[in-house]
């Protein structure tokens, strides 16, 4: 079993419309949690922290479900500059250093 | 400011070579990560440093080395090339917090022959 894993999608959304999606990871002792954005052929980049009592940024909102070892990751208002993969990302720490650990990521795609 | 850096971008090889690959990080961050990314997955842990020591290795042979300097920057060597070794080299790089996000450099792209 993958330590993190998620659904490889496509999610294909219509503009304005809320997509959401899950990521599970297997290791309790996991401390932070992240999702990044990647673009075609392009880098990781930072999307959002994910805390305990969940967060919103503009149209993302992320959650934690420690019980059932769970995140998610909420878009509302789909623009088509949100067409991408989305990676989540579990940190924990062994030796009191954290590793990262990536989910395959899901791929959205926002049509017109 | 800078973001992490990370030469050369593209890289072409033959079985069997050597390549080494550099990445300088964001001013400040005294950590390095190194992963690689196939086609399809997400990037897969290979190395961390942190004060030029080695923090956490990941599942990769010992033909993966690495190293940081007193200026933070690394390199990542990889010896007797394989064709499976064509990947997206990632480089990330984070405060001392163990817990902080990573930031990630553009990559270099080896492909190997």
């Amino acid at each position: 079993r993958k330590e993190v894993e998620q659904d490889p999608g496509p999610f294909n959304v219509p503009e304005g419309a809320t997509v959401a999606f899950n990521c599970t990871y297997s290791n309790s002792a996991s401390q932070s949690f992240f999702w990044y954005r990647q673009d075609c052929r392009k880098e990781p980049k930072l999307l959002m922290s994910v805390y305990s009592s969940g967060n919103e940024d503009g149209r993302f909102t992320a959650q934690l479900n420690r019980a059932s070892q769970y995140i998610s990751l909420l878009i509302r208002d789909s623009k088509l500059s949100d067409s991408a993969t989305y990676l989540c990302v579990v940190n924990f720490l062994t030796d009191s250093w954290g590793k990262l650990q990536f989910g395959a990521g899901t791929q959205v795609v926002v049509t017109p | 400011d800078a973001g992490v850096t990370q030469s050369p971008t593209h890289l072409i090889k033959t079985r069997g070579q050597h390549v080494t690959l550099r990445c300088s990080p964001i001013s400040g961050h005294k950590s390095v990560s190194w992963y690689q990314q196939v086609l399809g997955q997400g990037p897969q842990f290979i190395f961390q440093y942190y004060e030029k020591e080695e923090r956490g290795r990941g599942n990769f042979p010992d033909r993966f080395s690495a190293r940081q300097f007193p200026n933070y920057s690394s390199e990542l060597n990889v010896n007797a090339l394989l064709l499976g070794d064509s990947a997206l080299y990632l480089c990330a790089s984070s405060s001392d917090n163990s817990n902080q996000p990573q930031h990630f450099g553009d990559g270099t792209r080896l492909s190997i022959l």
